[in-house]
């Protein structure tokens, strides 16, 4: 059984511009979950989707972060205008009912 | 979710048990201990969990004291590849409300010695 994957593995851009984060779940699993991990702090949830809705974004940090599951299948998380506090390792997880979740390798994000 | 308490980093010998302790007073009759853990530049991943009685899998054992305040983690028999910070969550688990995302801590820093 393949394993939640997360595309791309490192991002490198600047300042201001934007970059979109790809989260492929594992097949079946209706809750998909965003966390990150900024440099030195602990890993923060962000949001959780069950299916193609939001269940729960209270994590998300401000409206320059966007996150869709269209169709319920792999979810996006797009960071737009980036700005440097946005650096750190975003995770994402799935799960089938709410006790296991599987987390992905991550994508580390870096922004100049 | 009730706040836990572990210390920041232990170390074991490879081959002896590792017991990972930690401390989670206000623990709420429906919330759930939960270990997880994240090997260095890999996703964290889900050890075991439980509600009061003690739990053995494939990977580790927990124990919960009876006043529910307190576990501990234990890996029988440690390998290097055990390497990693480990995480003590407590949260409502399964339908019924409560906090859906995890809520991770500084964790312990567990060292496995050659």
């Amino acid at each position: 059984e393949a394993g939640v994957t997360q595309f791309p593995s490192h991002s490198v851009i600047e300042k201001g511009q934007t970059v979109t984060l790809r989260c492929d779940p594992i097949s079946g699993h209706d809750n998909l979950y965003w966390y990150r991990r900024v440099m030195g702090k602990e890993i923060k949830f962000l949001l959780h989707f069950v299916k193609e809705s939001k269940q729960d974004e209270s994590g998300m940090p401000n409206n320059r972060f966007l996150a869709e599951r269209t169709g319920g299948t792999y979810s996006t998380l797009k960071v737009q205008p980036a700005e440097l506090e946005d650096s750190g390792v975003y995770f994402c997880a799935s799960s089938q009912g709410r006790d296991k979740q599987f987390f992905g390798p991550g994508t580390r994000l870096t922004v100049l | 979710d009730a706040k836990t308490t572990q210390p920041t980093s232990m170390d074991c010998a490879e081959g002896r048990a590792a017991n990972l302790p930690c401390n989670h007073s206000t623990i709420s009759g429906n919330e759930y201990v939960y270990w997880y853990r994240q090997i260095h530049s890999q996703g964290p991943q889900y050890i075991i969990h439980g509600l009061k009685n003690n739990e053995t899998n494939e990977m580790a054992s927990l124990i919960i004291t009876e006043d529910r305040k307190s576990s501990t983690l234990i890996l029988p028999h440690a390998t290097l590849r055990d390497t990693a910070v480990y995480y003590c969550i407590v949260r409502v688990s399964n339908s019924g409300g409560g906090a859906d995302g995890l809520t991770f801590g500084k964790g312990t820093h567990l060292i496995i010695q050659p």
